[in-house]
């Protein structure tokens, strides 16, 4: 009954450090999803992978990297982390039929500072 | 302008109310739609879907409006336990179905 298990669930970064968050699903899904979530702001979109070998770009990517390691598995990377990425950042993952829901992780709390 | 726009709230009702959300989407391509609930601190998890007919779950009503664009969720009888924020979502068709969040409503619902 994993789901959707993100790690880590907290970091805290200095400036200019790099790091990758990493993403797994266990329910065979073909899209896997990467949100950031602002206070006021909604969950948005950061990259997609419509399928195993395949990412693109969402509503803010601009900082970060993906790789769609395998079908289960779908990390999100930021070469060099600024102030503005502190966020909290969501995994998620879906079968691709029309009327799928979407399953999330349980988020990490990134601070950079 | 956000393909997804909600009322941010909060609403503030006693127990025992009734409720209602709006919701509205841009993008015409819009497939499919759910109402999604997100706990303090917590990560979304599935209220539930909204279809063409309107559906209904327990105490909660959903309704979509494809001609003028809007999804509503309509709460009865709130509970204490209600209090959360709901994020309406939309499957936006493309090369994918892309799940795209409106940024919530909040609902507090007090004794």
């Amino acid at each position: 009954n994993a789901g959707v298990t993100q790690t880590p669930k907290f970091q805290v970064l200095k400036t200019g450090q790099s790091m990758t968050l990493q993403c797994a699903q266990d329910m065979n899904h073909n899209s896997m999803y990467w949100y950031r979530q602002d206070p006021g702001m909604g969950l948005r979109l950061i990259y997609y992978s419509a399928s195993e070998g395949t990412t693109d770009k969402g509503e803010v990517p601009n900082g970060y990297n993906v790789s769609r390691l395998n079908k289960r598995e779908f990390s999100l990377r930021l070469e060099s982390a600024a102030p503005s990425q502190t966020s909290v950042y969501f995994c998620a993952s879906s079968a691709r039929d029309l009327n799928t829901e979407a399953f999330f992780g349980q988020g990490t709390r990134l601070t950079v500072v | 302008r956000k393909e997804v726009e909600q009322d941010p709230g909060p609403f503030n009702v006693p127990e025992g109310a009734t409720v209602a959300f709006n919701c509205t989407y841009s993008n015409s391509a819009s497939q499919s739609f759910f109402w999604y609930r997100q706990d303090c601190r917590k990560e979304p998890k599935l209220l539930m879907s909204v279809y063409s007919s309107g559906n209904e779950d327990g105490r909660f009503t959903a309704q979509l409006n494809r001609a003028s664009q809007y999804i509503s969720l309509l709460i009865r009888d709130s509970k204490l336990s209600d209090s959360a924020t709901y994020l309406c979502v939309v499957n936006i068709a493309g090369g994918s179905y892309i799940p795209t969040f409106g940024r919530g409503t909040s609902l507090i619902v007090h004794p």
